[in-house]
């Protein structure tokens, strides 16, 4: 069993939709990040979560550590939120990744 | 740009051979990471230097070796090659070892044939 499981492994929505991306782990952590790669392959860092919620622009993620779980949501979604979007936990001074959700939003 | 800078963007090598890949980190940031990225694998740890010292190792081949030189950047080398080891390799760099934020560079994609 992977330390960090991501579901779902792959995505389709219509322009508009809220999307919900999941982030189990079954280590320890320091922190968790999202991150999101674009087809050209570069990678984003889109948060870093010990603890709630943040909140940047129609992306939130949130974390609970009790249950070790955590969600990543866009509201109102576009295409150009199409992208693979990677769970990391960092623990013991590295990061685990998770296999990535592969998103594709139509117009 | 992110600030951190990977060179060179591309790299495509016969087996056997040996290669060298470089990485600036973003400004005032003393720990680098490095990361693979293959097809069947996902995104896999290599190695983390801070301020020149290893820190820690993950899934990084004998094969394979890093430093972190007294400016900050950090070389990743690979040597005999093989055809498995095409992937994308990352650096990322951030301010200090703890739960802090990464800065990934634009990665080197690297073909072994």
């Amino acid at each position: 069993k992977n330390e960090v499981e991501q579901s779902p492994q792959n995505l389709t929505a219509q322009e508009g939709e809220f999307i919900t991306i999941n982030c189990s782990y079954s280590v320890g952590i320091s922190a968790l990040h999202w991150l999101q790669q674009h087809p050209g392959g570069g990678i984003v860092s889109l948060f870093m979560l010990s603890s709630g919620k943040k909140k940047h622009g129609r992306l939130i993620a949130t974390i609970n550590i009790q249950e070790k779980h955590s969600s990543l949501h866009i509201t109102a979604s576009h295409p150009r939120d199409s992208a693979v979007y990677i769970c990391a936990v960092g623990s013991q001074g590295n990061l685990i990744f998770g296999k990535g959700t592969k998103l594709s939003v139509k117009p | 740009d992110s600030g951190v800078t990977q060179t060179p963007k591309h790299l495509i090598t016969a087996t056997g051979q040996r290669v060298t890949l470089r990485c600036s980190p973003r400004s005032g940031d003393l720990s680098v990471y490095w990361y693979q990225q293959s097809l069947d694998q996902g995104l896999q740890f290599l190695i983390h230097y801070y301020n020149g010292e290893e820190r820690a190792k993950g899934n990084i081949l004998e094969r394979f070796s890093a430093q972190q030189f007294p400016d900050l950047h950090s070389e990743l080398n690979l040597s005999s090659l093989e055809l498995g080891d095409s992937a994308l390799y990352f650096c990322a760099s951030s301010v200090d070892t703890g739960p802090y934020g990464y800065t990934f560079g634009s990665g080197t994609r690297l073909t072994v044939v």
